[in-house]
């Protein structure tokens, strides 16, 4: 069975404090997607990440930055000096390569306070 | 940039009636989905849609539930007598492929539609 764990339900931070967001997966395929999304109060769903699983090479995108680690199985994501606008819910999920869903995780609700 | 389209962002129904959500896909994708998030809470999968026929769904997808693409553009989600608990918001996605090809995967979410059933 597949499964999403994000263990933080809530963090809060102060403006430019960097934070991360913890993500740990359950699968038994051996090839599969993750995937990070934001969802700002307004509640649309916004991309953040895809990560195959064969490449654990870790990725940084302006504040934002990707840790893989297949031995553990974990996805983690830490953003560098937080802003309010980061303020919103991150949800990580996890997509088996011959499946079609996503599995999300529960989310964590990140308020960066001015 | 191509993007998917959900009407109403809203919908605000009686229990027992029957709604239909609707959605536009990204013009050239093939897949087609719907996810529920109840408030609060993480987001579910419902079901997933391809030539015409449900390809996989989730236990959530009962009888009252029920996928359509009536023309080329418009996917739509009925709930045929609502209950208190279908209140959530509803999103829809569309990808190109079916995601066997490694690189190819991409699911893209629209922006939802909130369903509050009183």
């Amino acid at each position: 069975a597949q499964k999403v764990t994000q263990a933080q339900t809530e963090i809060s931070v102060v403006e430019k404090e960097d934070v991360t967001l913890d993500c740990v997966y359950e699968t038994r395929d051996t090839t599969y997607y993750l995937f990070w999304y934001k969802q700002p109060p307004s509640g649309e769903l916004v991309f953040l990440i895809r990560r195959n699983s064969f490449d654990e090479q870790n990725e940084i995108s302006g504040r934002y930055s990707w840790n893989f680690q297949k031995s553990t199985s974990s996805f983690n994501f830490t953003i560098t000096a937080s802003q309010v606008v980061d303020s919103a819910v991150y949800f990580c999920a996890l997509r088996p390569l011959y499946g079609q869903n996503f599995v999300f995780g529960p989310g964590t609700r990140l308020s960066v306070l001015p | 940039e191509p993007e998917v389209t959900q009407t109403p962002s809203h919908q605000v129904t009686q229990m027992g009636q029957e709604v239909i959500l609707r959605c536009v896909p990204i013009s050239n994708h093939l897949y087609f989905y719907w996810y529920r998030q109840i408030l609060g809470q993480k987001v579910e999968f419902l079901v997933s849609f391809y030539n015409n026929e449900i390809s996989e769904k989730s236990e959530i997808f009962d009888d009252q539930f029920s996928v359509e693409r009536p023309d080329g553009s418009n996917f739509t989600l009925k709930i045929r007598s609502t209950k208190l608990e279908d209140s959530a918001m509803y999103f829809c996605a569309s990808s190109t492929t079916k995601g066997q090809r490694l690189d190819s995967y991409e699911q893209y979410f629209g922006p939802g539609t909130r369903l509050t059933v009183t």
